[in-house]
């Protein structure tokens, strides 16, 4: 079955420490993207990236890390510079067609910082 | 700037039409989207329309397109409880980026 998996699908931590959410993706999709979402507020792009080895900040990077070593795999580790990090996480990825670019999401990752 | 805006609620009865509107600012959008999200769950591409499209149907699904008013609409035709989600619409402008409104909560009452 192809898709996208995120895990885990709850985690929680302490305030203060560094946090990586994993992404996984077996659609060979060139492109992928990390998502915040918060009630009432939608979905907000943290990163994204085209390629493998590259990738750029979205609308809210801040606080945020990204690696793309792997075409398949694109962790996002929250540090402890993100002020507010609790929140509903997803990945989601694309072909990267100019053409048509609809994303294929994971089933998401929600962060609590106690 | 891009800017999806959506009503924040809608509240129907099982077995009528739901339409869910959708404003967008960029006229330059190649492609506009329609995902479901359930509780706690990811999203769920469940239709798109090309920009120099007016209407897509899709067995319950019928997307309206107004270019001119940088309008989109997605009816949903007898309305059943399975179809109570958060629905965000989205535009492309074709380099891979989308635009996400904030959602728009379905809920359905027997």
């Amino acid at each position: 079955d192809g898709g996208i998996t995120q895990s885990p699908k709850y985690l929680f931590r302490k305030e203060g420490q560094n946090v990586t959410l994993s992404c996984e993706q077996n659609l060979n999709h060139d492109a992928m993207y990390w998502y915040r979402q918060d009630p009432g507020q939608g979905l907000r792009l943290i990163y994204y990236s085209q390629i493998v080895n590259d990738f750029q900040k979205g609308d809210i990077a801040e606080g945020y890390s990204v690696s793309r070593e792997k075409k398949e795999s694109f962790p996002l580790t929250v540090t402890s510079a993100q002020k507010n990090p609790t929140a509903f996480y997803l990945c989601a990825s694309s072909t990267s067609s100019l053409v048509r670019d609809e994303q294929f999401f994971g089933p998401g990752t929600r962060l609590t910082v106690l | 700037g891009e800017d999806v805006e959506q009503s924040l609620f809608l509240s129907v009865r099982e077995g009528d039409s739901s339409v869910i509107n959708c404003t967008y600012t960029d006229s330059s959008s190649t492609y506009l989207y329609w995902y479901k999200q359930e509780p706690g769950a990811g999203l769920q591409l469940l239709t798109y329309i090309f920009s120099n499209m007016d209407m897509k149907q899709d067995q319950r699904l019928t997307v309206l397109l107004n270019k001119k008013d940088k309008h989109l609409s997605l009816r949903i035709a007898d309305t059943q409880t399975g179809d109570s989600a958060i629905y965000f619409c989205a535009e492309s402008l074709g380099y891979s980026t989308l635009t996400f409104g904030k959602g728009t909560m379905l809920l359905v009452s027997p």
